[in-house]
């Protein structure tokens, strides 16, 4: 069965500190891995997508990395910031040509001051 | 990217009735879809919009229920029928097949927030 799971559940860190998102999938076929980022009452916004031949990719403080072999994928966010308080969601699409996604549950990241 | 708006951003019905929801999208699109995300869940796909013909449900969700329309690459409708308290929920329109690489990118809306008394 093709299903994504993600860890932790949700995260709290304080500002500036760094933090690290997981995300490990069942999906075959395989096309490419998806972090988005959703803030509350507001729809998914892409950080970052990777095929399976991208190790990874980063955009601003977010570097999202991909074990293909694994599995596995990360997010790992620099020096926070309280706009960076928000649920990260990790999508894996099994087929270029499809567009049917399978979305992983999300990790609440709440950053205090 | 792609700008995609949906109307209302959020509603308050009473069961029994019907709410409509609008999608709209700044350029032409290939592909749209609709989700529905409850509190504290992930996305599930509801259906996918076919522009001209019929869209495509996925499982435990139907027609009767979900209808909805596609007239054109830009625009679409979902409506909400007879509405029960467990229907309250966020529903999302998404698009994909800009001018993207073959990733099938897709662009979410900011959503309707839907509660049903």
């Amino acid at each position: 069965k093709n299903q994504v799971e993600q860890s932790p559940q949700s995260l709290i860190i304080l500002e500036g500190k760094n933090c690290t998102l997981q995300c490990n999938y069942t999906v075959s076929p395989f096309s490419n891995l998806r972090w988005y980022k959703q803030d509350t009452g507001r729809g998914p916004v892409s950080l970052t997508i990777m095929t399976f031949s991208e190790n990874t990719k980063s955009n601003g403080r977010y570097t999202a990395t991909l074990d293909a072999d694994t599995k596995q994928s990360s997010l790992h966010i620099t020096a926070s910031q309280l706009s960076d308080s928000a649920s990260y969601i990790c999508v894996v699409s099994p087929w270029a040509g499809r567009s049917k996604l399978i979305f992983g549950t999300g990790t609440r990241l709440q950053v205090f001051p | 990217s792609a700008v995609i708006s949906q109307k209302p951003s959020r509603d308050i019905c009473q069961r029994g009735t019907s709410l409509t929801i609008q999608c709209q999208v700044d350029s032409q699109v290939t592909m749209m879809f609709w989700y529905r995300q409850q509190p504290g869940q992930s996305l599930t796909l509801i259906a996918t919009a076919n522009q001209g013909s019929e869209a495509t449900y996925e499982s435990g969700f139907v027609i009767d229920k979900f209808p909805i329309s596609r007239p054109n690459l830009t625009f679409s409708t979902l409506t909400v029928s007879n509405m029960s308290p467990e229907d309250s929920s966020i529903y999302l329109c998404s698009a994909s097949g800009l001018n993207t690489p073959s990733y099938n990118e897709q662009f979410f809306g900011p959503g309707t927030r839907l509660t049903v008394l």
